[in-house]
């Protein structure tokens, strides 16, 4: 089955500074790739996805890139601020239904 | 308002003893999802339902049970079988292929607020 990796483990960055989160796949067929981001006692909230025929999206301050021939894609948070820390949580999905999520990244933006 | 709720947020059980958490979504979703979450690592899934009184085993389903006689519902019961229930449990919903919604995205799936249920 499908297994996702992700690092860091737990990413410390200035405030206004940018944060990298990377994650690799193993199932080539994964073609759907989400990243949520869950704050402390909360459901996990979707941020963006990126499908496998994209290779970048960008939404205002947040991009996911992919790069489907090394099965791997990152997140990239720019111009940090104080209320995007929390845990990152990367995902893949051959299809519908079955998300394998990576074991999260905890941010932690300080001033 | 829509979206889906958890009830309750936190919930304690004695050794032995089952237990049902509440999952109700106002989505309109065919698909739901129930996830387990432990401290440190990512969600693992347990059981989803593709549409109503169907659903399958996820990649943990030993020592749990779901039902799906409703679309708004699908509550997971932890049962005494369960040999290290203490988590954070997460019910999700999406749109399923199986129902013929058009629009939206199949894949992308939606949170709830999460029970925390702890063994004493």
């Amino acid at each position: 089955g499908e297994n996702v990796e992700q690092h860091p483990s737990t990413l410390s960055v200035q405030e206004g500074d940018s944060a990298v989160i990377k994650c690799t796949y193993s199932d080539s067929a994964s073609n759907y790739f989400p990243w949520y981001k869950q704050e402390l006692g909360k459901g996990p909230q979707l941020i963006i996805d990126i499908r496998s025929n994209v290779g970048e999206k960008k939404d205002q301050r947040i991009a996911v890139t992919l790069n489907k021939t090394a099965k791997h894609f990152s997140l990239h948070i720019t111009e940090t601020q104080p209320e995007d820390s929390a845990v990152y949580f990367c995902a893949a999905s051959r299809g519908w239904g079955k998300l394998q999520f990576g074991a999260g990244t905890q941010v932690v933006v300080t001033p | 308002d829509g979206g889906i709720t958890q009830s309750p947020k936190y919930l304690f059980r004695k050794e032995g003893q089952n237990v049902t958490l509440s999952c109700e979504q106002n989505l309109n979703h065919d698909a739901m999802y129930w996830y387990r979450q432990d401290p440190g690592q990512g969600l693992r899934l347990i059981y989803y339902s593709q549409i109503v009184n169907d659903f399958q085993k996820g990649d943990i389903a030993e020592g749990y049970s779901v039902s799906r006689e409703k679309k708004e519902s699908f509550p997971l019961t932890v049962t005494s079988a369960q040999k290290n229930p203490t988590a954070f449990y997460l019910c999700a919903s999406s749109i399923s292929p199986l129902s013929g919604t058009s629009g939206g995205s199949t894949d992308t799936q939606y949170f709830g607020p999460g029970t925390r249920l702890t063994v004493l």
